[in-house]
């Protein structure tokens, strides 16, 4: 089946760095890719929705300097949280599909455990 | 606005009986629901998927039920294993509106099945 890699899983980093998660489509092209962000105990929040070539859409209330997002391929999309914060500690996790009349369902990454001191 | 809802928060069966979930949704232009499966630190696997045009779509142990009028789906599982403790997402999505196809999710339910 489909396969979605996404890395690092975790990471531990100091505030006000810089972090890069990587989401990759392994086996087959994705048109669109989505990043989600999970709290504790709580649902999956779409954040933005990337397609490849052009910009991403950010939901309502993400902010785009924040978190930039590149999908310059249709194997490879990135998340990149600029100067985090503790409060950007969450399980961020990559999905991948092939476009919204496509009846293939979108395909999850294991997601990216960040935690920023 | 939480435009899917699991009301359950949590749910314990027995082996070998059905697990029923459940999932509620608003949006009336949502035509494509799923549900997906997650282990705790792995990201969702999806388990099977409905579209509005049916009411109902089987795969092995598992069934989705959609109720359009009421605006309600269900998972059935049957019989229920050990192995399918996790939690449950159910999603929906307006695939006829040319929408980008993202998703949007319930909050969960916690799955526990009892040897």
């Amino acid at each position: 089946g489909a396969v979605v890699s996404q890395h690092p899983s975790w990471v531990i980093c100091k505030s006000g760095t810089s972090v890069k998660i990587e989401c990759r489509s392994l086996d087959f092209q994705a048109t669109t890719m989505f990043w989600y962000r999970q709290f504790p105990k709580q649902s999956l929040m779409l954040m933005a929705t990337s397609n490849e070539g052009s910009k991403a859409t950010y939901e309502q209330g993400v902010e785009k300097d924040k978190f930039l997002i590149n999908h310059a391929s249709l194997t490879l999309s990135t998340l990149t949280v600029t100067s985090a914060h503790p409060e950007d500690s969450s399980f961020y996790i990559c999905s991948a599909g092939s476009g919204p009349y496509s009846n293939q369902p979108q395909h999850f990454g294991d997601g990216t455990r960040l935690s920023i001191l | 606005d939480q435009q899917v809802k699991q009301n359950s928060p949590s749910l314990s069966v027995q082996e070998g009986r059905i697990s029923i979930l459940n999932c509620d949704y608003t949006n009336s232009m949502f035509d494509y629901f799923l549900w997906y499966k997650k282990y705790p630190a792995e990201g969702p696997t999806f388990l099977i998927s409905i579209s509005s045009i049916k009411d109902k779509n089987e795969d092995g142990r598992f069934t989705v039920f959609l109720n359009k009028s009421a605006k309600h789906l269900s998972l059935h599982i049957v019989p229920s294993q050990p192995g399918d403790s996790a939690v449950y997402f159910c999603a929906a999505e307006e695939k006829s509106s040319g929408n980008t196809g993202k998703l949007i999710f319930g909050q969960g339910t916690t799955l526990q099945v009892k040897p």
